[in-house]
Parts: structure tokens; sequence; C-alpha cells
């Protein structure tokens, strides 16, 4: 399986918080691309980054790319209980748009 | 934006019963559609490629002949989950590719119980 690492597996912190989640991969990519999950719900994507690019920022979230190290970090700033979910990274391993998935980090934000 | 509609949301079935589930682009074609399985507190592990006009790909250990994968048209797949049993009881959740670089659209997933 390609399927990739995160750490870490479960993460909780207090609201305004800072958390960081991490994620290696196996093989080389095109982009690597962040997802969050509500409790069995669908995925909302929240930001691709591509493999020539190391960083990347959309709102409250900042996103590293390390590809020599076949890594990636997501960075959630002052964070709200409303950010609870489980959040995944996914690569598409050079085969186009079909992703792998790593295992996850299940974030749980207190108030 | 792309959207991917899944049905049905849930669906709770006995077992050796077969149970089909819809996946559709609504405003783009997709001739490519990927179908995910996720198990509770697990991650989504991809099982098979969905190619209109032609036969599925399958990943390495799904079963093709208890997942039957249907891609007739550029806007509509199905996977039919044949004679299910308690063990076939998952998240499963479909996915459309946009342009080249681009997010995936995911349907919102259907949780399919087998008693």
């Amino acid at each position: 399986s390609q399927q990739g690492e995160e750490d870490p597996q479960a993460l909780s912190i207090q609201e305004g918080e800072n958390a960081t989640m991490n994620c290696s991969y196996k093989t080389s990519i095109n982009n690597l691309q962040w997802y969050r999950q509500n409790s069995g719900r669908g995925l909302v994507h929240l930001i691709l980054i591509r493999s020539n690019e190391r960083e990347k920022h959309s709102g409250r979230l900042r996103v590293t790319l390390d590809t020599s190290k076949k890594s990636s970090s997501l960075l959630i700033t002052a964070s709200r209980a409303a950010d609870t979910a489980s959040y995944f990274c996914a690569t598409d391993g050079l085969n186009g748009n079909k992703l792998v998935f790593g295992a996850g980090t299940i974030l749980r934000v207190k108030s | 934006g792309a959207v991917v509609s899944q049905h049905p949301s849930w669906v709770i079935c006995k077992s050796g019963t077969s149970v089909k589930i819809e996946c559709r682009s609504l405003d783009f074609q997709a001739t490519t559609m990927f179908w995910y399985r996720q198990f509770p507190k697990q991650s989504l592990m991809l099982m098979a490629t969905s190619n209109e006009g032609s036969k599925a790909t399958y990943e390495q250990g799904v079963e093709k002949d208890k997942f039957l994968i249907n891609h007739a048209s550029l806007t509509l797949s199905t996977l039919t989950v044949t004679s299910a049993h308690p063990e076939d009881s998952s998240f499963y959740i479909c996915s459309a590719p946009g342009t080249y670089n681009s997010p995936l659209h995911f349907g919102n997933g259907t949780r399919l119980t087998v008693t």
C-alpha cells in the first residue's frame, strides 16, 4: 500500500491554540492535498500544494511541503471548537487523480 | 462549483441482499470516478477506478465480483455491493476529478449497514 502516515493520530487542544498535523508519504507526487472530515460525513477539501511549492496559506491554514523528506504539515492557527474533525492528507503518486490518503489525525478542540 | 451527488446517504440491508450506490457528477462530465471505502476510525482506502465505457480497475484485494461497478454514462457511476455481509458495513465515498492538479470532488458518502 502507498498509504502514508500521519501524526499525531489524535490531538486534543484548547480553543485558541494552534494545531499542527504531519503527514509523510512514500512516492513521488504531483501534489499533496489536505482534507477535513466531520464525523460520518463526506470530505471537505482544504488546500492543495503542488510539488514545486514549499508553503501555502489559506485563511487560518498553513501547509508546508518538503519533497526531499516526503513530508507535509498542516497548521491550524487560533483553533475553534468547530475545527474538531478528522484531517487527512492525500497524494496523487504521479498517477494523476488517483489519491492515496494518509491515516488521518483526529483533532478535538475544546471550548 | 462542481458537485458530485451520491445516493443514498445511508442504507440498511439484510445479509445476502445487494445494494446499489449511485454517484453522479451534476454539472460536469466525468470519464473517471473513484470509489473509496472507509471503516470506522480509519482512513479512506481506494477500492476501484470507474472508467466510462470500459471495465473498472480494482485495487489489490478488492473482489470485483462482489463490488460491481458500472460507469455507463459520463455523469453516472454505480457501485453494487452484491450478497452483502455484515463485514461489508462501511462508509463508501465516490469522487470525480476536476482539471489536472485540482482537487477531487467528493460525494457525501453512503453509510452501509448490513444486518
